[in-house]
């Protein structure tokens, strides 16, 4: 079975700095997506990112962007220019699509980061 | 764009009482999902819905009944509440279910709190 690691249960970082929270993962698969999802105070989960485990690019979205190591099995989020709005708590799920119908996302424990002013 | 709507957003129950959590979406999703969310735990799935009249259990099914008679609407009962079952619970869907295997993007509802006594 999949498992999905964040070794970090908080963080904080001041605004304007850039952040990297991390991710390691556990498959025997060579095809997956991860993800990551964001939590802000009000509860509504969004997703932030996706990576495609065949693309070597490591995918970007504004200040968001994803370290993609599939050797060492790790995937960590970098945020850029942290803004106050950047508070929440922050997943990292794993999914593998192949499943024939009974696929699932997988969800680490969570990182709870704050954004100081 | 009304999305994902979860009711209630709070409920006491106590043990052995029965209720009804309701999901309902407006984006003509097929894939439908409940999470629940425990503290120090990431998200784990309960049961799930690929379309009108098929549902599928999860990883933690037990004590809790599903159905879906609509496309919109995905409800998730529970039959004998339990202590155990105090959580934050989630709905959230995606399109049909080959586009959630090829994205593996969800749309999360608000959440509802339950707390069993």
């Amino acid at each position: 079975a999949q498992t999905v690691t964040q070794s970090q249960p908080e963080m904080s970082v001041q605004e304007a700095e850039t952040v990297t929270l991390s991710c390691t993962y556990d498959t025997s698969e060579n095809n997956y997506y991860l993800f990551w999802y964001k939590q802000p105070p009000s509860r509504q989960m969004i997703l932030v990112i996706r990576q495609e485990a065949y693309k070597q690019q490591n995918a970007t979205e504004n200040r968001f962007s994803v370290n993609f190591q599939k050797a060492a099995k790790s995937f960590s989020l970098k945020i850029s220019d942290s803004q106050l709005g950047d508070t929440a708590m922050y997943f990292c799920a794993f999914m593998n699509p192949f499943l024939g119908g009974s696929e699932k996302l997988v969800f680490g424990k969570g990182t709870k980061l704050t954004v100081n002013p | 764009n009304a999305g994902v709507t979860q009711t209630p957003k709070f409920q006491v129950l106590k043990t052995g009482q029965s209720m009804t959590l309701q999901c309902a979406q407006d984006m003509n999703h097929e894939y439908m999902s409940w999470y629940r969310q425990d503290p120090g735990m990431g998200l784990r799935l309960i049961h799930y819905s690929v379309g009108a009249g098929i549902t599928d259990q999860g990883e933690v099914p037990n004590g809790y009944n599903v159905s879906r008679s609509t496309t919109e609407d995905f409800p998730l009962r529970l039959l004998s509440a339990a202590p155990s079952q105090t959580s934050v619970y989630f709905c959230a869907s995606s399109y049909s279910p080959r586009d959630w295997r090829l994205t593996g993007e969800l749309f999360f509802g608000e959440g509802s709190r339950l707390t069993v006594l």
